[in-house]
């Protein structure tokens, strides 16, 4: 039972241009969604979160959107840089520090 | 300030010998929480100690436990080790529980089970 799920396990974009990562979630209980990105050999970086009561939230260049009524969530990347080129995570989280991660999506920006 | 640590950062374990893993979290965090990452399950969440309390544990078998020391440094062990248990094992450590409180994650112990 995947609660979280990243369908697209891979994206190529353009230097400068927008990148556009999706996950969809099952689980009605989560309280907040997390986004990670993770380079190799390394653990993940909390990048941004968001509450399940907002649908939207801003930091620099990155911004998640969150539909409840359709159970899904997008990181925003604008402008892309080539060194945003890594795995990203999305994950719910329903009882505190306890989260259910989606299979991650790998992210190529090409200079 | 110093990230999260987590020693050794590798290891090569043969079936049904345990494993020790250590986690020193960030300074002042007092959650630590465990995750096991492998190519086909991906990241999965082990359980969580808060002041030397567990508060959440995942899907896993009694094999995998944990503890939490006084100074918020944990361990996890996992006993009769199979080959599955070969994989990525990440400490994280947060302010707080209960939610809204990005973790921060170590580097990661892999594990190698032969």
């Amino acid at each position: 039972d995947q609660q979280v799920k990243q369908n697209s396990p891979s994206l190529s974009v353009q230097e400068g241009r927008i990148s556009i990562l999706n996950c969809d979630y099952t689980n009605s209980m989560f309280d907040y969604f997390l986004w990670y990105k993770k380079y190799p050999a390394e653990g993940p970086t909390f990048l941004i979160s968001i509450s399940s009561i907002k649908d939207k939230n801003e930091d620099g260049r990155f911004t998640v959107f969150l539909n409840k009524s359709a159970k899904h969530l997008s990181l925003h990347i604008v402008p892309s840089q080539p060194g945003d080129s890594a795995v990203y995570f999305c994950a719910g989280d329903n009882a505190g520090n306890m989260l259910t991660f989606g299979g991650g999506t790998r992210l190529m920006v090409k200079p | 300030k110093a990230g999260v640590t987590q020693t050794p950062r590798y290891l090569i374990k043969t079936r049904g010998q345990q494993v020790t893993l250590s986690c020193s979290p960030i300074s002042g965090h007092r959650s630590v929480s465990w995750y096991q990452q492998t190519p086909g399950q991906g990241l999965q969440f082990l359980f969580e100690y808060f002041s030397e309390t567990q508060r959440n544990k995942g899907n896993f078998p009694g094999r995998f436990s944990g503890r939490q020391f006084s100074n918020s440094r944990s361990e996890m062990n996992v006993s009769t080790l199979e080959l599955g248990d070969s994989a990525l094992y990440l400490c994280a450590s947060s302010p707080r529980t209960g939610g809204n409180s990005p973790l921060h994650f170590g580097n990661g112990t892999r594990l190698t089970v032969t």
